[in-house]
Protein backbone atom coordinates (compact mmCIF):
# COMPACT_ATOMS: atom_id res chain seq x y z
CA UNK A 1 0.00 0.00 0.00
CA UNK A 2 1.31 3.19 -0.65
CA UNK A 3 2.33 5.62 2.07
CA UNK A 4 3.79 9.06 2.83
CA UNK A 5 7.47 8.14 3.68
CA UNK A 6 8.96 10.69 6.32
CA UNK A 7 12.43 10.99 7.99
CA UNK A 8 14.07 10.49 10.63
CA UNK A 9 11.23 9.53 12.99
CA UNK A 10 12.71 11.12 15.86
CA UNK A 11 15.82 13.75 16.40
CA UNK A 12 17.13 15.12 19.32
CA UNK A 13 18.95 18.58 18.79
CA UNK A 14 20.31 21.32 20.98
CA UNK A 15 19.23 25.10 20.87
CA UNK A 16 20.61 27.39 18.13
CA UNK A 17 21.04 23.84 16.02
CA UNK A 18 19.86 23.15 12.61
CA UNK A 19 17.27 20.33 11.60
CA UNK A 20 15.87 18.99 8.45
CA UNK A 21 12.93 16.93 8.04
CA UNK A 22 12.19 15.16 4.78
CA UNK A 23 9.13 13.98 3.03
CA UNK A 24 8.00 11.27 0.05
CA UNK A 25 4.36 11.73 -0.61
CA UNK A 26 2.43 9.22 -2.65
CA UNK A 27 3.26 8.46 -5.89
CA UNK A 28 1.20 11.37 -8.26
CA UNK A 29 0.06 13.15 -5.13
CA UNK A 30 0.59 16.63 -6.38
CA UNK A 31 -0.06 18.69 -2.99
CA UNK A 32 2.38 18.10 -0.11
CA UNK A 33 1.46 19.69 3.42
CA UNK A 34 3.46 20.13 6.45
CA UNK A 35 2.59 20.35 10.02
CA UNK A 36 3.01 20.69 13.45
CA UNK A 37 1.50 18.98 16.29
CA UNK A 38 2.35 20.15 19.65
CA UNK A 39 1.48 17.26 22.47
CA UNK A 40 -2.21 17.31 23.34
CA UNK A 41 -3.09 19.37 20.54
CA UNK A 42 -4.31 18.88 17.16
CA UNK A 43 -2.16 19.40 14.02
CA UNK A 44 -1.63 22.98 12.31
CA UNK A 45 -0.46 23.66 8.85
CA UNK A 46 2.77 24.97 8.42
CA UNK A 47 3.39 25.32 4.65
CA UNK A 48 1.46 24.21 2.02
CA UNK A 49 2.68 23.09 -1.97
CA UNK A 50 1.10 22.81 -5.03
CA UNK A 51 3.78 20.82 -7.04
CA UNK A 52 6.97 22.33 -6.74
CA UNK A 53 4.84 25.90 -5.96
CA UNK A 54 4.05 27.47 -2.21
CA UNK A 55 0.58 28.09 -2.02
CA UNK A 56 0.04 28.66 1.34
CA UNK A 57 2.77 29.78 4.06
CA UNK A 58 1.16 32.09 5.62
CA UNK A 59 1.49 30.01 9.80
CA UNK A 60 5.36 29.41 8.70
CA UNK A 61 7.79 31.40 10.94
CA UNK A 62 9.99 32.20 8.02
CA UNK A 63 12.66 34.19 10.22
CA UNK A 64 13.91 30.59 11.13
CA UNK A 65 11.72 27.65 8.88
CA UNK A 66 12.03 27.18 5.56
CA UNK A 67 10.66 24.36 3.22
CA UNK A 68 11.27 23.11 -0.49
CA UNK A 69 9.97 21.04 -3.16
CA UNK A 70 12.29 21.71 -5.67
CA UNK A 71 11.15 19.30 -8.24
CA UNK A 72 7.86 18.68 -7.04
CA UNK A 73 8.09 15.17 -5.79
CA UNK A 74 9.77 14.98 -2.12
CA UNK A 75 10.03 17.67 0.17
CA UNK A 76 12.35 19.33 2.72
CA UNK A 77 11.39 21.58 6.14
CA UNK A 78 14.25 23.03 7.63
CA UNK A 79 14.65 24.47 10.92
CA UNK A 80 17.38 27.12 11.61
CA UNK A 81 18.02 28.04 14.61
CA UNK A 82 15.97 25.16 16.79
CA UNK A 83 14.22 27.23 19.75
CA UNK A 84 12.81 25.12 22.97
CA UNK A 85 9.57 26.04 21.73
CA UNK A 86 9.77 23.67 18.21
CA UNK A 87 9.32 20.62 20.30
CA UNK A 88 6.80 19.25 18.47
CA UNK A 89 5.42 16.19 16.12
CA UNK A 90 6.18 17.13 12.66
CA UNK A 91 3.35 15.86 10.11
CA UNK A 92 3.58 15.52 6.08
CA UNK A 93 0.52 14.72 4.11
CA UNK A 94 -0.50 14.52 0.86
CA UNK A 95 -3.12 14.42 -1.52
CA UNK A 96 -3.87 13.72 -5.15
CA UNK A 97 -4.12 17.08 -7.22
CA UNK A 98 -5.99 19.98 -5.90
CA UNK A 99 -8.65 17.60 -5.36
CA UNK A 100 -11.06 19.19 -3.15
CA UNK A 101 -12.95 16.41 -2.06
CA UNK A 102 -9.77 14.08 -1.64
CA UNK A 103 -8.43 12.47 1.37
CA UNK A 104 -5.11 13.65 2.90
CA UNK A 105 -2.46 10.85 3.82
CA UNK A 106 -0.55 11.49 6.56
CA UNK A 107 3.13 9.97 7.29
CA UNK A 108 4.56 8.62 10.74
CA UNK A 109 5.70 11.88 11.57
CA UNK A 110 9.18 13.22 12.82
CA UNK A 111 9.51 13.87 16.74
CA UNK A 112 11.89 16.92 17.61
CA UNK A 113 12.76 17.46 20.62
CA UNK A 114 14.86 20.43 21.15
CA UNK A 115 16.88 20.62 24.52
CA UNK B 1 -11.49 32.08 11.76
CA UNK B 2 -12.81 28.65 11.82
CA UNK B 3 -12.48 26.77 14.95
CA UNK B 4 -13.05 23.17 15.58
CA UNK B 5 -13.98 21.65 18.98
CA UNK B 6 -14.32 18.24 19.89
CA UNK B 7 -16.01 16.71 23.08
CA UNK B 8 -15.30 15.09 25.12
CA UNK B 9 -11.55 15.51 25.55
CA UNK B 10 -10.91 11.91 27.24
CA UNK B 11 -13.70 9.25 26.86
CA UNK B 12 -13.23 5.84 28.86
CA UNK B 13 -15.71 2.50 28.40
CA UNK B 14 -15.78 -0.60 29.04
CA UNK B 15 -15.14 -3.18 25.81
CA UNK B 16 -18.15 -4.12 23.95
CA UNK B 17 -20.14 -0.87 24.94
CA UNK B 18 -20.75 1.61 21.49
CA UNK B 19 -20.20 4.98 21.93
CA UNK B 20 -20.14 8.95 20.26
CA UNK B 21 -17.75 11.35 19.78
CA UNK B 22 -18.82 14.68 18.94
CA UNK B 23 -17.05 17.44 16.76
CA UNK B 24 -18.47 20.72 16.04
CA UNK B 25 -17.17 23.93 13.58
CA UNK B 26 -18.07 27.40 13.90
CA UNK B 27 -18.20 27.79 10.12
CA UNK B 28 -19.71 25.87 8.03
CA UNK B 29 -18.41 26.74 4.82
CA UNK B 30 -16.13 23.55 4.38
CA UNK B 31 -15.51 21.57 1.15
CA UNK B 32 -15.68 18.06 3.66
CA UNK B 33 -14.74 16.72 7.23
CA UNK B 34 -11.81 13.70 7.86
CA UNK B 35 -12.21 11.66 10.71
CA UNK B 36 -8.83 10.39 11.59
CA UNK B 37 -7.29 8.04 14.36
CA UNK B 38 -3.60 8.60 16.13
CA UNK B 39 -1.85 6.16 18.13
CA UNK B 40 0.59 7.58 20.68
CA UNK B 41 3.59 8.57 18.71
CA UNK B 42 2.41 7.75 15.57
CA UNK B 43 1.15 9.71 12.29
CA UNK B 44 -2.55 10.16 11.29
CA UNK B 45 -4.79 7.66 10.01
CA UNK B 46 -7.75 8.31 7.99
CA UNK B 47 -10.88 6.58 9.14
CA UNK B 48 -13.90 8.56 7.10
CA UNK B 49 -14.19 11.06 4.74
CA UNK B 50 -17.59 13.04 4.24
CA UNK B 51 -18.12 15.42 1.66
CA UNK B 52 -19.91 18.28 2.50
CA UNK B 53 -22.85 17.39 0.41
CA UNK B 54 -23.46 14.05 2.29
CA UNK B 55 -24.98 13.25 5.47
CA UNK B 56 -22.69 10.10 6.82
CA UNK B 57 -20.48 7.66 5.74
CA UNK B 58 -19.59 4.18 7.51
CA UNK B 59 -16.36 1.86 7.37
CA UNK B 60 -16.93 -1.48 9.42
CA UNK B 61 -18.11 -0.45 12.94
CA UNK B 62 -17.57 3.47 12.58
CA UNK B 63 -20.14 5.74 11.30
CA UNK B 64 -19.66 9.39 10.95
CA UNK B 65 -22.34 11.85 10.22
CA UNK B 66 -22.18 15.45 9.08
CA UNK B 67 -24.67 18.31 9.58
CA UNK B 68 -23.53 21.52 7.81
CA UNK B 69 -25.90 23.68 8.59
CA UNK B 70 -25.61 23.01 12.87
CA UNK B 71 -21.83 22.60 12.32
CA UNK B 72 -21.51 19.75 13.69
CA UNK B 73 -20.63 15.77 12.95
CA UNK B 74 -19.98 13.16 15.22
CA UNK B 75 -18.34 9.45 15.05
CA UNK B 76 -19.57 6.38 16.12
CA UNK B 77 -18.35 3.44 17.31
CA UNK B 78 -20.35 0.43 17.77
CA UNK B 79 -19.07 -2.52 20.00
CA UNK B 80 -15.87 -0.73 20.99
CA UNK B 81 -12.82 -2.94 21.49
CA UNK B 82 -9.61 -2.23 23.26
CA UNK B 83 -7.63 -1.86 20.10
CA UNK B 84 -9.86 1.07 19.04
CA UNK B 85 -8.16 3.06 21.87
CA UNK B 86 -6.06 5.86 20.38
CA UNK B 87 -6.97 9.98 20.31
CA UNK B 88 -9.49 10.58 17.83
CA UNK B 89 -9.62 13.50 15.18
CA UNK B 90 -11.42 15.49 13.37
CA UNK B 91 -10.56 17.97 10.63
CA UNK B 92 -12.45 20.31 8.16
CA UNK B 93 -11.50 21.10 4.89
CA UNK B 94 -12.10 25.06 3.67
CA UNK B 95 -10.91 27.29 1.67
CA UNK B 96 -7.40 29.15 2.46
CA UNK B 97 -5.22 32.02 0.45
CA UNK B 98 -4.05 32.21 -2.75
CA UNK B 99 -7.37 29.76 -4.04
CA UNK B 100 -6.00 26.88 -1.93
CA UNK B 101 -7.36 24.85 0.58
CA UNK B 102 -6.24 23.73 4.01
CA UNK B 103 -7.31 21.37 6.81
CA UNK B 104 -7.96 22.68 10.57
CA UNK B 105 -7.87 20.28 13.50
CA UNK B 106 -9.70 19.61 16.35
CA UNK B 107 -7.73 18.90 19.62
CA UNK B 108 -8.75 15.43 19.43
CA UNK B 109 -10.38 13.03 22.09
CA UNK B 110 -8.87 10.36 23.61
CA UNK B 111 -10.59 6.85 24.00
CA UNK B 112 -9.84 4.18 25.82
CA UNK B 113 -11.53 0.83 26.02
CA UNK B 114 -11.08 -1.08 29.04
CA UNK B 115 -11.03 -5.04 28.27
Amino acid sequence: EAEVAQSPRYKITEKSQAVAFWCDPISGHATLYWYRQILGQGPELLVQFQDESVVDDSQLPKDRFSAERLKGVDSTLKIQPAELGDSAMYLCASSLLRDLTGELFFGEGSRLTVL
Amino acid sequence: KQEVTQIPAALSVPEGENLVLNCSFTDSAIYNLQWFRQDPGKGLTSLLLIQSSQREQTSGRLNASLDKSSGRSTLYIAASQPGDSATYLCAVRLPSQGGSEKLVFGKGTKLTVNP
